[in-house]
């Protein structure tokens, strides 16, 4: 199994720009999230789906839209990027097994993306 | 809002000096708890997790953790740190499927 894969590793994107992030598992998860990381501040969810069909929003989703069309794959897009969407991105997706401890997060290697 | 608290943001041990890295969350249900590592220039990956039984969990590389329900914690313990130890380390909440909250990390660094 690949895992969690991501494409690309690494974007320099200007201001006004769009773009889509690529995430793709092959572990037959149901959930799949985004994150983004910056500096001193861990990481904070954008958008999540529990299942093909069904997104919702996380805690910073301004700017970003997701789509679920089907259980493998979760792109992120940029609508119209801004500096302030400088960041490291990680996709993770997780799986529901009660007998063993839910929602441990797979995560991916991560798109560093740059704003100018 | 649930939130997870890191107390420290970087913390320099010397090798085979003990580690301790607090994790407080604010939630009064449920919750799975998890630590995640990140290596330099690597993604996260699962170090261990609590999720019901023995509040004393063993993960990999001779890291545990202890959850305390009573003080909303779960810290991250080793009693013998190496140099191969730096990185940085994630506290995460999950209160739901699919959405995990993250503390905003603690980068340790361990001296040779």
């Amino acid at each position: 199994n690949a895992g969690v894969t991501q494409t690309p590793k690494f974007q320099v994107l200007k201001t006004g720009q769009s773009m889509t992030l690529q995430c793709a598992q092959d572990m037959n998860h149901e959930y799949m999230s985004w994150y983004r990381q910056d500096p001193g501040m861990g990481l904070r969810l954008i958008h999540y789906s529990v299942g093909a069909g069904i997104t919702d929003q996380g805690e910073v989703p301004n700017g970003y839209n997701v789509s679920r069309s089907t259980t493998e794959d979760f792109p992120l897009r940029l609508l119209s990027a801004a500096p302030s969407q400088t960041s490291v991105y990680f996709c993770a997706s997780s799986y529901d097994d009660p007998g063993q401890g839910a929602w441990e997060q797979y995560f991916g290697p991560g798109t560093r993306l740059t704003v100018t | 809002a649930q939130s997870v608290s890191q107390h420290n943001h970087h913390v320099i041990l010397s090798e085979a000096a003990s580690l301790e890295l607090g994790c407080n969350y604010s939630y009064g249900g449920t919750v799975n708890l998890f630590w995640y590592v990140q290596y330099p220039g690597q993604h996260l990956q699962l170090l261990l997790k609590y999720f019901s039984g023995d509040p004393l969990v063993k993960g990999i590389k001779g890291f545990e953790a202890e959850f305390i329900k009573s003080k909303f914690s779960f810290n991250l313990r080793k009693p013998s740190v190496q140099w191969s130890d730096t990185a940085e380390y994630f506290c995460a909440v999950t209160f739901n499927a699919g959405k995990s909250t993250f503390g905003d990390g603690t980068t340790l660094t361990v001296k040779p």
